[in-house]
């Protein structure tokens, strides 16, 4: 399977616990994409990345949130202390712009994560 | 305001029916748009692109009108498997809006 894959795809942690999920895009996409979505609400842009290079985050996104793509391939997003309002959907995307602009962006299956 | 709007429905329509979808965008730069339809707990997958000139692909026509900001989605003749969530999103940043529930009945 050639698309983008992420791991775990669920999650279920206790509140106050650290949690990390993995995104492998597509191999030759240079941007990388991640969204929070809970139920009836659309894809929450949270950040994404150039090849290693972060370019934007979401000022909704909290310091307890990180982000990393140290080689500019798969990327990692870390929750630091969780809480209950942090249960969601964690969607990954990858893409390969062409003159600046993004042609088609592919979505992983997301990891759901669960606080209780 | 949010960079993409929606309004989230449900839209409710027969089978056969022409539904119409609209998102607005705040940023006047955006040059062009992604429809992306996204079915009940599954990832959003590309359904067309939006530039300036349109885009019709069978039953779906999709339209950007840059003077009012927004973009449209034209589903014609719909079919019961066209119930899903349609998610408007903008080229440059891969911002979405709500979605737009759509639900055919028979």
């Amino acid at each position: 399977d050639t698309g983008v894959s992420q791991d775990p795809r669920h999650k279920i942690t206790k509140r106050g616990q650290n949690v990390t999920f993995r995104c492998d895009p597509i191999s030759e996409h240079n941007r990388l994409y991640w969204y929070r979505q809970t139920l009836g609400q659309g894809p929450e842009f949270l950040t994404y990345f150039q090849n290693e290079a972060q370019l934007e985050k979401s000022r909704l996104l909290s310091d307890r949130f990180s982000a990393e793509r140290p080689k500019g391939s798969f990327s990692t997003l870390e929750i630091q202390r969780t809480e209950q309002g942090d249960s969601a959907m964690y969607l990954c995307a990858s893409s390969l712009p062409r003159g600046g602009l993004n042609t088609e962006a592919f979505f992983g299956q997301g990891t759901r994560l669960t606080v209780v | 305001r949010k960079e993409v709007e929606q309004d989230p429905g449900p839209f409710n329509v027969p089978e056969g029916a022409t539904v119409a979808f609209n998102c607005t965008y705040s940023n006047s730069a955006s040059q062009s748009f992604f429809w992306y339809r996204q079915d009940c707990r599954k990832e959003p997958k590309l359904l067309m692109s939006v530039y300036s000139s349109g885009n019709e692909d069978g039953r779906f026509t999709a339209q950007l009108n840059r003077a009012s900001q927004y973009i449209s989605l034209l589903i014609r003749d719909s079919k019961l498997s066209d119930s899903a969530t349609y998610l408007c999103g903008n080229t440059d940043k891969l911002i979405f809006g709500t979605g737009t529930r759509l639900q055919v009945f028979p």
